[in-house]
């Protein structure tokens, strides 16, 4: 069965710099979650989409901005990166009508030097 | 708000013993709740949810939990370890917000099986 794509799966990069994750949800599903863990740390929701319009925002830092686009795909754009962003981001989808169940991809590791 | 705490960051068994891992919700509406496996270096797992039908939830990999209103838990058992459960479980509960319900995590407990 298709899963979630994430990509890329690693990624370094350098403090100031900017990065995009990219998320390609399950087929059919129509929203779209991204959550940030921290090492060691329980995962921590930053935003989610459906249908193309953000429906919710959590604790994502200004510096970054999200959109999700007419193929359902979503990316994270991040800026001006900190050594605190290093992290595992994930991003999980849910189909319509069954939002309360989501299916998460494998996540992009983050390190950020 | 909704909110999860799970008892017990590190919990630590032998092979063939009973896994009890401990969670308890807050919530001011009936709760969605759900336990996910995270293995080492490896992305998240539904492990089994509640989703207001059956009180006993089965899972997959042997695990099941149970729904307790009155004592507001949703512990994880399993009869019987095996080496391949150590990884850290999450207790999660679903926002119920629309068009989208953000999940709340607990904190994890990570799992230890001894030989």
């Amino acid at each position: 069965a298709a899963g979630v794509i994430q990509s890329p799966r690693h990624l370094i990069k350098e403090k100031r710099e900017t990065a995009t994750l990219k998320c390609y949800p399950i087929p059919r599903h129509d929203t779209v979650y991204w959550y940030q863990q921290g090492p060691g740390q329980d995962p921590q929701f930053l935003i989610s989409f459906y249908e193309k319009m953000q429906s919710d925002k959590g604790s994502i830092p200004d510096r970054f901005s999200a959109q999700q686009f007419s193929d359902y795909h979503s990316e994270l754009n991040m800026s001006s990166l900190e050594l605190g962003d290093s992290a595992l981001y994930f991003c999980a989808s849910s189909p319509e009508g069954d939002s309360y169940e989501q299916y998460f991809g494998p996540g992009t590791r983050l390190t950020v030097t | 708000a909704q909110s999860v705490t799970q008892l017990g960051s590190h919990v630590s068994v032998s092979e063939g013993a009973l896994v009890l891992l401990r969670c308890n919700y807050s919530s001011s509406v009936p709760p969605y709740l759900f336990w996910y496996v995270q293995y080492p270096n490896q992305g998240l797992q539904l492990l089994l949810k509640y989703t207001s039908a059956a009180t006993l939830v089965k899972g997959i990999n042997g695990f099941e939990a149970e729904f307790k209103k009155s004592e507001t838990s949703f512990h994880l058992t399993k009869p019987s370890a095996h080496m391949s459960d150590a990884a850290e479980y999450f207790c999660v509960v679903s926002d119920t917000r629309e068009y989208g319900n953000k999940l709340v995590f607990g904190a994890g407990t990570i799992l230890r099986v001894k030989s």
